[in-house]
């Protein structure tokens, strides 16, 4: 069983198209991320979701809305694409607990989703 | 502001060789640090997890040390091998915060 799964693998569409990609984790973890990788190579931050929560929203345009329906689920709705919005987008999730007085973490990620805007 | 560096952006070596990857990050108030594996088109893969009371972990021939006061962690792999071949980001999980800042990766090469 996949651990973060997130659909479509692929998606190419064209400019001024509305999108969503979809994420679930079936890992009973807590927070869930959304990340984005650049033609670079380079992860960023985008949202952050903990209990269905929204806890980080990085400088990311209102065009990017993220909804959690439940815990195991987030989504990511992108209105009017644009060219720029071209790369690959990751979901990721973790779960946070106490090992004595030190707090444990980790993160898994999925496969990604590449988006091509055209 | 945490910043995430990893050095070399790029290494290529024959297959066989023991290899140092490099991380370093700027603020040591971290939870952990995580090295990840991601090959070509595809996800992340997460290789070893170092929490911040910890300074060593080790899974097969991969060794991830942590040195939270001088901002460095290395990933030793020993006896490289072509599969080895892929990217390896290495990731610190601010302390307080769910954010998890990456590094630039090193993308290594091991030739048969």
């Amino acid at each position: 069983d996949t651990a973060v799964s997130q659909t479509p693998k692929y998606l190419v569409t064209q400019m001024g198209n509305d999108k969503s990609i979809k994420c679930e984790q079936n890992l009973g973890h807590d927070t869930m991320y959304w990340y984005k990788q650049d033609s670079k190579k380079f992860l960023k931050i985008m949202f952050s979701y903990n209990n269905k929560e929204l806890i980080i929203n990085e400088t990311v345009p209102n065009r990017f809305s993220p909804k959690s329906p439940d815990k195991a689920h987030l989504n990511l709705h992108i209105n009017s694409l644009e060219l720029g919005d071209s790369a690959v987008y990751f979901c990721a999730s973790s779960q946070e607990y106490y090992w004595g007085a030190s707090l444990n973490t980790e993160a898994f990620f999925g496969q990604g989703t590449r988006l091509t805007v055209v | 502001k945490q910043e995430v560096t990893q050095i070399p952006a790029a290494l290529s070596v024959p297959e066989g060789e023991n290899l140092v990857l490099n991380c370093s990050f700027t603020d040591s108030a971290i939870y952990n640090l995580q090295w990840f594996r991601q090959d070509p088109g595809k996800g992340l893969t997460s290789l070893l997890l170092i929490q911040s009371s910890q300074r060593e972990q080790t899974s097969g021939r991969l060794n991830a040390s942590l040195d939270k006061s001088s901002g460095r962690s290395t990933l030793y792999i020993a006896a490289s091998q072509p599969g080895d071949s892929a990217t390896y980001l290495c990731a610190v999980r601010r302390s307080g915060t769910y954010k998890y800042i990456f590094g630039t990766g090193t993308r290594l090469k091991v030739l048969a």
